[in-house]
């Protein structure tokens, strides 16, 4: 399976920040990513998909870029509702696998 | 508008089994592979399996794997999950959802339930 290493686990920021999650595959996966926001006691939502793609429907402030084995989220701008825990999910191949999450919290 | 919506979670003993389902609407059900993943607080998000838009192809984590089977029923719009053999480790919030397109491989999953809890415990 392929390993995923997400970071940092964790970070605080204000509104207003730029903040940069980073998603490393143990191999190569195109880009064969997406990102992920989930909220305490809701599903996950699509940010990002193809590893760059904005999903319709969200803010312009998300963005991703990268491909292979290195790939970021950058949230520029922080709104008070972008605090949650974003993960990268890999879907170059079965089994899909998570990095271990990432919890933006307010500074 | 697509939904998904999941039942059956409930408090088990390890060792017994459970069935969740899931019900979509807004969307060809036929058309798409369906997915079942899982969300607990130590381990956080876990893909579980997958099952092809026919129900001919399934996939499964290796933590599931031998223990649980993924089935739909196309004419009723309905996805499930028989889970048996329960351990502990299996207490999550289980989700299913669908990807953006109608492709075998997956490129985004774009529409998730609103979940069942599944409890494990003695």
């Amino acid at each position: 399976a392929i390993q995923m290493t997400q970071s940092p686990s964790s970070l605080s920021a204000s509104i207003g920040d730029t903040v940069t999650i980073t998603c490393r595959t143990s191999h190569g996966i195109r880009n064969d990513l997406g990102w992920y926001q989930q909220k305490p006691g809701k599903a996950p939502k699509l940010l990002i998909y193809g590893a760059s793609t904005l999903q319709s429907g969200v803010p312009s402030r998300f963005s991703g870029s990268g491909s292979d084995t290195y790939f970021t989220l950058t949230i520029s701008s922080l709104q008070p509702e972008d605090f949650a825990t974003y993960y990268c999910l890999h879907d170059f191949s079965y089994p899909l696998t998570f990095g271990g999450g990432t919890r933006v919290d307010i500074k | 508008e697509v939904q998904l919506l999941e039942s059956g979670g409930h408090l088990v003993q390890p060792g017994e089994s459970l069935r969740v389902s899931c019900v979509g609407s807004g969307f060809t059900f036929g058309s798409f592979a369906l997915m079942w993943f899982r969300h607990s607080p130590v381990k956080g998000l876990e893909w579980v399996s997958v099952i092809s838009a026919g129900g001919d192809y399934t996939y499964y984590a290796d933590s599931v794997k031998g223990r649980f089977t993924i089935s739909r029923d196309n004419s009723n719009n309905t996805l499930h999950l028989q889970m048996n053999s329960l351990r502990v480790e299996d207490t999550a919030i289980y989700y299913c959802a669908k990807d953006r397109t109608s492709d075998w491989s997956p490129s985004g999953l774009d529409s998730w339930g609103q979940g069942t809890l599944v409890t494990v415990s003695s």
